[in-house]
Formats: C-alpha cells, sequence, structure tokens
C-alpha cells in the first residue's frame, strides 16, 4: 500500500484560501468517503480537523472544508491565519481493511 | 473522555524487538465500537499508520511492516501493546497509540507520544 500523494508544501497570505491535495486510488481514496485530515504543529499531537471527507469535528473553526472526487481528496482552508501554519495530513481507509496517510503539507502563512 | 498513555523503551538496540504498551483510562478497552491502533512519525517526517487491534483480538496490519509487527489486546488489564522486531535506525520514530471509532475516519484521541531511537 503505497503513502497517497500531497504536495511537500504550499503557502498563501493571510485572508487568502489555499487548497491541499490528496491522491490516492480506487483502492483506497476512491473507494469510501472514509478519508480524514489533520492539523499538526510542530511538537505537537495531530488535531482531527476533517473527517468522512467533509464533516467538522465540533470546535473546528468553518474555514476548514473538505471534499472528496474521484481518487482525490482536497482540503480547503479559507481566510488565512498565521495560526493555519502547520503540517497537514491526510489519512484513508483502504479496501484491505487498514487505513494509509499521505506525506503530509507544510502551509505557510506569509 | 478516553485518555491513552503510551510506555516503553526509549531506546532500542538494532536488530532487537520493540516492546510498547498503551495504558487506556475514561472507558473501557472492551468496546465493540472502537479499534486500537498504532501510528508513527519518524522525526522530520509524515505519519505512518501500523496497526490496529478489536477487542475480539483481531488485527489489521500496514503491508510494509505486517511480517515485522504484532499488536495484540489485553482487555482485563485495559490496555494494548505493540511488539515490532528487527529493527533498525529507519524504525526511529515518535510512537503514538490512537483510538479509532468503528465505521469512521475519526481517529482519536491520541496518545502524547513516545520516541523511540535505534541505537548501538
Amino acid at each position: 500500500q503505497s503513502a497517497l500523494t500531497q504536495p511537500a508544501s504550499v503557502s498563501g497570505s493571510p485572508g487568502q484560501s489555499i487548497t491541499i491535495s490528496c491522491t490516492g486510488t480506487s483502492s483506497d481514496i476512491g473507494s469510501s468517503n472514509l478519508v480524514a485530515w489533520y492539523q499538526q504543529h510542530p511538537g505537537k499531537v495531530p488535531t482531527l480537523m476533517i473527517y468522512e471527507g467533509g464533516r467538522r469535528p465540533s470546535g473546528v473553526s468553518n474555514r476548514f472544508s473538505g471534499s472528496r472526487s474521484g481518487n482525490t481528496a482536497s482540503l480547503t482552508i479559507s481566510g488565512l491565519q498565521a495560526e493555519d501554519e502547520a503540517a497537514y495530513h491526510c489519512i484513508s481507509y483502504t479496501t484491505n481493511r487498514g487505513w494509509v496517510f499521505g506525506g503530509g503539507t507544510e502551509l505557510t502563512v506569509l | 473522555q478516553l485518555q491513552l498513555q503510551e510506555s516503553g523503551p526509549g531506546v532500542v538496540k538494532p536488530s532487537e524487538t520493540l516492546s510498547l504498551t498503551c495504558t487506556v483510562s475514561g472507558g473501557s478497552i472492551n468496546n465493540e465500537n472502537y479499534y486500537w491502533e498504532w501510528i508513527r512519525q519518524p522525526p522530520g517526517e509524515g505519519l505512518e499508520w501500523i496497526g490496529n487491534v478489536y477487542y475480539t483480538g483481531s488485527t489489521y496490519y500496514s503491508p510494509s511492516l505486517k511480517s515485522r509487527v504484532s499488536i495484540s489486546i489485553d482487555t482485563s488489564k485495559n490496555l494494548f501493546s505493540l511488539n515490532l522486531s528487527s529493527m533498525t535506525a529507519a524504525d526511529t520514530a515518535i510512537y503514538y497509540c490512537v483510538t479509532h471509532r468503528r465505521g469512521s475516519s475519526w481517529h482519536g484521541p491520541w496518545g502524547q507520544g513516545t520516541l523511540v531511537t535505534v541505537s548501538s
């Protein structure tokens, strides 16, 4: 099972919107909506931002949204803020009944 | 509120077997609604899913680690464990124990993580 493909880095200015992609195959992202996104600040435990492809846990800002099309999932952050600067990881269920992560994306707020 | 805490050695010698334990508090591990899993993160790198165990003892492992990994559960002690054999420097990482809701992509809560370094 290969890791999902994410861009190594993305950047944006405060107030702008950015989108992070997560590309897999028909054996993972393309097989179900069981996709999640995690935010991780340096030295911290990952925090769930999106689950089931597009649902937000209570307490997560509505500036964060998720979607899925075919074998690709996406995380969009609107109204970028300095506190959004972090690493973002996608994870998907696989048809092997396991899970697979993406390589992670570093977001820089300029 | 479930809480998870990893315990185990901080340093393991090459070729040896890593053994970690995750103690669960705030709820029973003997619960059909949750899987119990291990995730790791090498320094400066991304997250890697290692595998999980259900309260029945059934397990699923990452194909890339399947030949070296074993995850078990002890419902009487409310804990689950990870064994990873033939350790190399590439296995140096922060190891997290995590709970995962059955039928959902919601993974959490997470333990604080424990850094395991492979060094002679």
